[in-house]
């Protein structure tokens, strides 16, 4: 099966600094990466999608200026969290797209901001 | 009204049995439907995939897509306390187009 990687699986970071995730699909493709958001005992929560080479689409009431996200290959697309506060802390899932549609998750980010 | 709908749980069963889990939703364009198994602190994890109408099978997992009633199913035969997690299902409508959620369904099976 399609394998995406995330890295750092956990960060502990203080309240204004900046925090990068990223994430990978190891044996595919992805045409289209996913970043969510997801807290405890509850669903995902779509932040973005993004596609390579492209400015990556936003949902409603997601800070497109606080998660930047870069998707520069195929392979690879990054969720910086700028400015962290406590509020930021949350557990951040990317999922990526390949030909076939179906969305490969990675493993987490467990994101704490002191 | 949520475009899908769960039933959030807990589900608790003893171990070998038969497991429904259902999600229901209200808009008809979507085609593509597929189910997760999300352990605790984890990524979710891609469990079956349709699309459209019909049943699909794969190992001890069977989905079913009802389109005309809008309701979608996954069974679990011979449950193991190793399929304890939370269940989501997720459709969208094609392409690479996102997915709605679910809110997932915690299943515990007990030995």
């Amino acid at each position: 099966g399609a394998v995406v990687s995330q890295h750092p699986s956990r960060v502990i970071c203080k309240s204004g600094t900046s925090v990068k995730i990223e994430c990978r699909s190891l044996d595919f493709q992805a045409t289209t990466m996913f970043w969510y958001r997801q807290f405890p005992k509850k669903s995902l929560m779509l932040m973005a999608t993004s596609n390579e080479g492209s400015k990556a689409t936003y949902e409603q009431g997601v800070e497109k200026d606080k998660f930047l996200i870069n998707h520069a290959s195929l392979t690879l697309s990054t969720l910086t969290v700028t400015s962290a506060h406590p509020e930021d802390s949350s557990f951040y899932i990317c999922s990526a797209s390949g030909r076939t549609y179906e969305q490969y998750f990675g493993p987490g980010t467990r994101l704490t901001v002191t | 009204q949520k475009e899908v709908e769960q039933d959030p749980g807990p589900l608790s069963v003893p171990e070998g049995a038969i497991v429904s889990l259902n999600c229901t939703y209200s808009n008809s364009a979507f085609q593509y439907f597929m189910w997760y198994r999300q352990y605790s602190r984890k990524g979710p994890e891609l469990l079956m995939y349709t699309y459209s109408s019909g049943n699909k099978e794969d190992g001890r997992f069977t989905a079913q897509v009802d389109k005309s009633s809008k309701y979608i199913s996954l069974f679990i035969r011979d449950s193991q306390p190793s399929d304890s997690a939370t269940y989501l299902c997720a459709m969208g409508t094609g392409g690479y187009n996102k997915l709605i959620f679910g809110a997932g369904t915690r299943l515990a099976v007990h030995p």
